[in-house]
């Protein structure tokens, strides 16, 4: 079955603990994303990657880093979680067809206290 | 640069009821437009697209029309039904690429027995 998924699905951390978000596709895509969602604010690009090794910031990157060392992986890294951070994390993928549609994770949901 | 505007929510319609979510944008040149879904503890999925001014997209018995002259392209459905329940987002992009989406704040739909 064609996927995105992400780990873990629930976390709750604290303050300036270092926590990776993992996410995983199957569909050999070149893209992924990453977003997270806020309410009223919809989602918000934070960092993508076009293929291995090449990944790029987007609208709200601070606080955040990334890695893209084989295709299937894109995790998301907070360093140091403020609980600015706490919020729904979505990891998304798309082929080099690129047809418009995304493939979603079903979505991380991260509170840092 | 480019946004989207969709109507606040939430919305709560009866069962068969009529649905509309409008949705504007502001882009330069011609963006493709896009509807995506979030049901309960999912990501988001491709509900329907229309990618030039005129173009109808449907699915699932949601239809949506490019409006050039409105710059809209607004949601409905003629009889919504239990499982429509959800979050709905408006989204365009500028080059037609999934890798420049830009999402509206989305809006809950809740539809009742």
């Amino acid at each position: 079955e064609a996927q995105v998924t992400q780990n873990p699905r629930y976390l709750i951390t604290v303050t300036g603990k270092k926590l990776t978000v993992t996410c995983s596709q199957n569909m050999n895509h070149e893209y992924m994303s990453w977003y997270r969602q806020d309410p009223g604010l919809g989602l918000r690009q934070i960092y993508y990657s076009m293929n291995v090794e090449v990944t790029d910031k987007g609208d709200v990157p601070e606080g955040y880093k990334v890695s893209r060392k084989e295709k299937r992986n894109f995790p998301l890294i907070l360093e140091s979680p403020s609980p600015n951070q706490t919020s729904l994390y979505f990891c998304a993928s798309s082929s080099y067809r690129d047809t418009g549609e995304l493939f979603f994770g079903e979505g991380s949901r991260l509170t840092v206290l | 640069g480019d946004s989207v505007t969709q109507m606040e929510g939430p919305v709560t319609l009866s069962e068969e009821a009529f649905l509309t979510i409008n949705c504007t944008y502001t882009a330069t040149g011609y963006p493709s437009l896009f509807w995506y879904v979030q049901y309960p503890g999912e990501g988001l999925q491709l509900l329907l697209k229309a990618t030039k001014a005129d173009d109808k997209g449907s699915n699932k018995g949601f239809e949506a029309t490019y409006r050039k002259e409105t710059t809209s392209f607004h949601l409905e459905k003629g009889s919504v039904q239990v499982s429509d329940s959800a979050v709905y987002f408006c989204a365009l992009s500028a080059s037609g690429s999934a890798r420049q989406l830009t999402f509206g704040s989305g809006t809950q739909l809740t539809v009742l027995p």
